[in-house]
């Protein structure tokens, strides 16, 4: 099993434009997530799942959508990115524990 | 506001206790997680508290008591490999919605 799966590893863009992160899982898990990591401080909820076709905001979910049309895959889009979205983006998803992929480093330049 | 509160940081030194509080907010609550993150990593799960009580693996614990809104993460016989950052973690919404506090960086001295 691969667990979680993020793609980028790494990106840079430039201000206004759009990107999609792409975030997969195979264990099964209806629950899934998405944060964001500024240096030095702990994870914010940016959205999450809680099973297919349904997903809720966070603590920070502004410039950002998702989409959960699957259990396995669980999308974060980027409108018209600014520099305050330069953070280490992290998916994750949950049974009983959260598993996290290895993050996606974002620099919007 | 932040509605988890745990100390910025912690050192101790090697063979020692640490014990890292947590306090969380009450709307929701529905259990707290520990995780553990190495240098800005993948955060890995070590610990879930739902009710009253002490949770224990291996050299780690993890406490809760719902009355005073208050839990610990206990690490014992520490190692230089423990030098990390730890996050309470609070499970609302029946545990679907996770909200990480702002972390407790421990190094662990010689």
């Amino acid at each position: 099993n691969a667990g979680v799966t993020q793609t980028p590893k790494f990106r840079i863009l430039k201000i206004g434009q759009s990107m999609t992160l792409q975030c997969a899982q195979d264990m099964n898990h209806n629950y899934m997530y998405w944060y964001r990591q500024d240096p030095g401080m702990g994870l914010k909820l940016i959205y999450y799942s809680v099973g297919a076709g349904i997903t809720d905001k966070g603590e920070v979910p502004n410039g950002y959508n998702v989409s959960r049309s699957t259990t396995e895959d669980f999308p974060l889009r980027l409108e018209l990115a600014a520099p305050s979205q330069t953070s280490v983006y992290f998916c994750a998803s949950k049974n009983t524990e959260a598993f996290f992929g290895q993050g996606t480093r974002l620099t919007v330049v | 506001g932040q509605s988890l509160e745990q100390p910025s940081e912690v050192t101790a030194v090697e063979g020692a206790i640490v014990q890292i509080n947590c306090t969380y907010q009450t709307s929701g609550f529905y259990g707290l997680s520990w995780y553990q993150q190495h240098d800005g990593g993948a955060p890995t799960f070590l610990s879930y508290n739902a009710l009253d009580g002490l949770e224990e693996t291996g050299r780690f614990s993890s406490f809760l008591s719902r009355s005073d809104s208050y839990g610990y993460l206990l690490l014992q016989e520490l190692q230089m490999k423990d030098s990390a950052s730890y996050f309470c973690v609070e499970g609302r919404n029946q545990g679907g919605k996770l909200i990480f506090g702002q972390g407790t960086e421990l190094s662990v001295k010689p």
